[in-house]
C-alpha cells in the first residue's frame, strides 16, 4: 500500500533556530515529491518539488533533499521565522496510471519568540 | 500572483441538506480538483477533473458527490444530501499539466453540518 509517513508529528523551536522535518514513503513507482506548508485554515502552498533525479532544492531559507533509494525526504528550514509555525506536509506522486497523490499526516512546527 | 478562489470560506448546513462549493481556478490552468481535510487528519483526495469530465476518483467521492464546470470559469463541488461526516474542510486546486507543475490551492470551504 502507497504511504508517506512523516516525522516527527510536532515540534516546538525558537526563533532563529534550524530544524529538520523527515518524510518516508513506499510510494512505488515514484514520480515526484512536494513539500507544502500549510497554515491553519488555510490551504497547502507549494514550498518544493523534487522528482526522481533531484536530490536537493532550495526556496530561500527551505531545503528539501531527496534520497529515492531509501525512499526518504527531509525539509531543512534555516533561522527559523514566528511565521513559520504552520503543518509541513510531504505529499507523493506515482509515476504512470494514477495521478493521485499521496499525502502524509504533516508535522506541525511552532516557532516561539 | 494568481489564485484559486473558492467561495464561500464557510457554510453551515443541516444533515440532509444539498451544499454546492464553488471555485475559481487560475484562468489558463486546465486540470482542477477537490479534496477535502477533516479537523485534525490529512488532507484526501477526491476527484479530477478535465476537458470536462472526471479524470480520477477516490473511495471517498461515491454518488452522493458531483463536480460540474457550468461556465468557463466555475468549477463546482456538490454534495446531494450531507451528513454529519461531511464536515471538513474542502480544497479546490487547479493546475496547468496533469504531472503536478504549478499545483496551486485554493484557501478552502469549511462546511459544517449540523
Amino acid at each position: 500500500k502507497n504511504q508517506v509517513e512523516q516525522s516527527p508529528q510536532s515540534l516546538i523551536i525558537l526563533e532563529g533556530k534550524n530544524c529538520t522535518l523527515q518524510c518516508n514513503y513506499t510510494v512505488s513507482p515514484f514520480s515526484n515529491l512536494r513539500w507544502y506548508k500549510q497554515d491553519t485554515g488555510r490551504g497547502p502552498v507549494s514550498l518544493t518539488i523534487m522528482t526522481f533525479s533531484e536530490n536537493t532544492k532550495s526556496n530561500g531559507r527551505y531545503t528539501a533533499t531527496l534520497d529515492a533509494d531509501t525512499k526518504q525526504s527531509s525539509l531543512h528550514i534555516t533561522a527559523s521565522q514566528l511565521s513559520d509555525s504552520a503543518s509541513y506536509i510531504c505529499v507523493v506522486r506515482l509515476s504512470g496510471g494514477s495521478y493521485i497523490p499521496t499525502f502524509g499526516r504533516g508535522t506541525s512546527l511552532i516557532v516561539h519568540p | 500572483e494568481p489564485e484559486v478562489t473558492q467561495t464561500p470560506s464557510h457554510q453551515v448546513t443541516q444533515m440532509g441538506q444539498e451544499v454546492i462549493l464553488r471555485c475559481v481556478p487560475i484562468s489558463n490552468h486546465l486540470y482542477f480538483y477537490w479534496y477535502r481535510q477533516i479537523l485534525g487528519q490529512k488532507v484526501e483526495f477526491l476527484v479530477s477533473f478535465y476537458n470536462n469530465e472526471i479524470s480520477e476518483k477516490s473511495e471517498i467521492f461515491d454518488d452522493q458527490f458531483s463536480v460540474e464546470r457550468p461556465d468557463g470559469s466555475n468549477f463546482t463541488l456538490k454534495i446531494r444530501s450531507t451528513k454529519l461526516e461531511d464536515s471538513a474542510m474542502y480544497f479546490c486546486a487547479s493546475s496547468e499539466r496533469q504531472d503536478n507543475y504549478g499545483y496551486t490551492f485554493g484557501s478552502g470551504t469549511r462546511l459544517t453540518v449540523v
